[in-house]
């Protein structure tokens, strides 16, 4: 069975401190990995999709890494409009059709 | 822009009262999802469509319906809402082949059960 776990499940920081969260998987073959951002209320919002180890994808203060056995999520210099919950989903080959499993996410708030 | 949408935004139905949720998108994408959201919990898959093809995860109750009826629509039907369907019901589309590709969501609809 996929697994997902996101670490911290919290996280505050001041504006200007960079930090990284982290995403752990146990997939059958990975077919995808997905970042996505989420404000309260809303759906998600697609950040990055990583297919292979070795793989960096920037955007803006985000910066995506995947290993073979984990991503990770470099914000640096955050603002406070960072803040939100920010998801890691995997695709696997184990799964069937496109069903993706999700991490429990982790909250980031960006003080000023 | 090319966009996923979902209506209502805010739904209040009574307890045991059928309701529907609608989504629609622009994408032209091949693939769309209803998955259903709790507070801080992540968001869990009730079913997809690949094309016209329905598949229905093993453990969505037989409560929750959806209907296709062309690549642009899909609808979530609750026929008999319980206090704890409330949710949030996030709609996503996604294009497959070449490969499984990124899901993009819609806002979501906010379900409240009275």
């Amino acid at each position: 069975e996929d697994q997902v776990t996101q670490s911290p499940e919290a996280l505050r920081l001041q504006e200007g401190e960079s930090s990284s969260l982290n995403c752990s998987y146990t997939v059958s073959g990975l077919r995808g990995l997905f970042w996505y951002r989420q404000d309260p209320g809303k759906g998600p919002e697609f950040l990055f999709t990583l297919y292979s180890a070795g793989e960096e994808k920037e955007k803006e203060r985000l910066k995506a890494t995947l290993t073979k056995k984990e991503s990770f999520l470099h914000i640096t210099a955050p603002k406070p409009e960072d803040s939100a919950t920010y998801l890691c989903a995997v695709l696997s080959r184990q799964t069937s059709g496109s069903r993706l499993t999700f991490g429990e996410g982790t909250q980031l708030t960006v003080n000023p | 822009d090319a966009m996923v949408i979902q209506n209502p935004r805010y739904q209040v139905t009574q307890f045991g009262k059928p309701v529907t949720l609608s989504c629609s998108q622009t994408l032209n994408h091949n693939v769309m999802y209803w998955y259903q959201q709790k507070s801080s919990q992540a968001p869990k898959l009730l079913f997809h469509y690949y094309d016209k093809d329905f598949n229905n995860e093993a453990d969505t109750p037989d409560n929750f319906q959806s209907r296709r009826p062309n690549t642009s629509f899909c609808f979530l039907d609750i026929r008999s809402p319980g206090l704890g369907d409330a949710a949030m019901y996030l709609c996503a589309t996604s294009r497959d082949p070449p490969r499984p590709d990124t899901q993009y969501f819609g806002p979501g609809t906010r379900l409240t059960v009275l």
